[in-house]
Order: C-alpha cells, then sequence, then structure tokens
C-alpha cells in the first residue's frame, strides 16, 4: 500500500519570507510524487513532478520541490511567498511499477501567506 | 482552465435517491478518474477508466458506478444515497493510463444530500 503524510494541517508565512510545505511518502517501488493546488471551490491544478533524475524540480509560479530517498520526503518550497500563494496544496504518490496506476493524495495543507 | 468539465456543479437531493454525475476530459486524454474530497476523508480515490475500460479501482462503494463511454465521457452513478455521501466529487483526466503525465481535474461536483 502507498501513503502520504502532510503533517501539518495549516502553515502561515509573511509574504516574501521564504515558505515549505512538508510531504512525507510511503511506496513499496520506486515513487512519482506530484505537488497539486487547490483554490477555494476550484479543482487541484498541477504544480510540479519528480519522476527520475535531479532530486531538485522546478515547477509553475516559481515553486521546486526537493525529493530526498532517504528521508522518503518530497517537501514543497518557494523562496518568496506571495498572498497570492495562500491555497491548499496536495502531495501525491505513485509506485512507479507497471499496472500501478492509483495516485494517493495526503491530506492536504493549508497555506496561509500574510500580508 | 484545465479542459476538464463536470456538470452538474451544484446537486441537491434527498436519502436514498440515485444521482448520475458527468465528466468530459480534457481533449486527447484517454483516462478518466474519479475522486471524492470530503472534509474528514480528504481525497479519496474512487476509480479509473482508460479509453472506455476500468484500469483501477479504490474506495469505491457498491452503490457507486461508473463507465467511461466510446466517446470518452465518464458517468459516476451513486444510489441509495446517504447523508455521508455529501462530498466534493472530482473527475480528472490524463494522457496515458497515469503513470508520470500530471491529472488535469474539473471543478467538481458538490454533492448533497438531505
Amino acid at each position: 500500500a502507498q501513503s502520504v503524510a502532510q503533517p501539518e494541517d495549516q502553515v502561515n508565512v509573511a509574504e516574501g519570507n521564504p515558505l515549505t510545505v512538508k510531504c512525507t511518502y510511503s511506496v513499496s517501488g520506486n515513487p512519482y510524487l506530484f505537488w497539486y493546488v487547490q483554490y477555494p471551490n476550484r479543482g487541484l491544478q498541477f504544480l510540479l513532478k519528480y519522476i527520475t533524475g535531479d532530486n531538485l524540480v522546478k515547477g509553475s509560479y516559481g515553486f521546486e520541490a526537493e525529493f530526498n530517498k532517504s528521508q522518503t520526503s518530497f517537501h514543497l518550497k518557494k523562496p518568496s511567498a506571495l498572498v497570492s500563494d495562500s491555497a491548499l496544496y496536495f502531495c501525491a504518490v505513485r509506485n512507479s511499477g507497471a499496472g500501478s496506476y492509483q495516485l494517493t493524495f495526503g491530506k492536504g495543507t493549508k497555506l496561509s501567506v500574510i500580508p | 482552465d484545465s479542459g476538464v468539465t463536470q456538470t452538474p456543479k451544484h446537486l441537491i437531493t434527498a436519502t436514498g435517491q440515485r444521482v448520475t454525475l458527468r465528466c468530459s476530459p480534457r481533449s486527447g486524454d484517454l483516462s478518466v478518474y474519479w475522486y471524492q474530497q470530503s472534509l474528514d476523508q480528504g481525497l479519496q480515490f474512487l476509480i479509473q477508466y482508460y479509453n472506455g475500460e476500468e484500469r483501477a479501482k479504490g474506495n469505491i462503494l457498491e452503490r457507486f458506478s461508473a463507465q467511461q463511454f466510446p466517446d470518452l465521457h465518464s458517468e459516476l452513478n451513486l444510489s441509495s444515497l446517504e447523508l455521508g455521501d455529501s462530498a466534493l466529487y472530482f473527475c480528472a483526466s490524463s494522457v496515458g493510463q497515469g503513470e508520470n503525465s500530471p491529472l488535469h481535474f474539473g471543478n467538481g461536483t458538490r454533492l448533497t444530500v438531505t
């Protein structure tokens, strides 16, 4: 079975400060990892993914995430937070093995950027 | 705009009733996924179809069923509805079977069971 943990229900950060949203995962094989963002009354939007290669992946809106295999983590980061970044963020994992199609999401972290 | 269309946006119905949620995937996408989002359970994977065939099944109740039609749109049928079925139901689509391509989500159908 695969799972995702987002240990913080809410993260508050001041505008202009760096932000980190934490994610750890559990999967039997090699992971495919994703971050999505959800704004109120909208569906989830894809931000970035890690499939293989460089551990630091860059995505939309200035976000990046670092894959750490030994710590089974995939934390989302941004150097300078904007008020418009306030939203719900979801980390997701899939087993890269053949026939593994199910994408498992974490429970989400609400990010509030304070002006 | 993700290109995934879900109808209706809102649905209010009574316990014991049956409803159908509809999803049109993004042009060119062959996979359709259904997810249920509630405050206590988070985002739960229900089922995936690829080019008309069921590919993966998650925590979908026996009272729920889905299908993908030849034109690739999908319907999720919920029957014998209970209060606990009230949730946001999302459809998503992807190009392939979902190995490493991102999912594109619709804006959801909010179901309220009274």
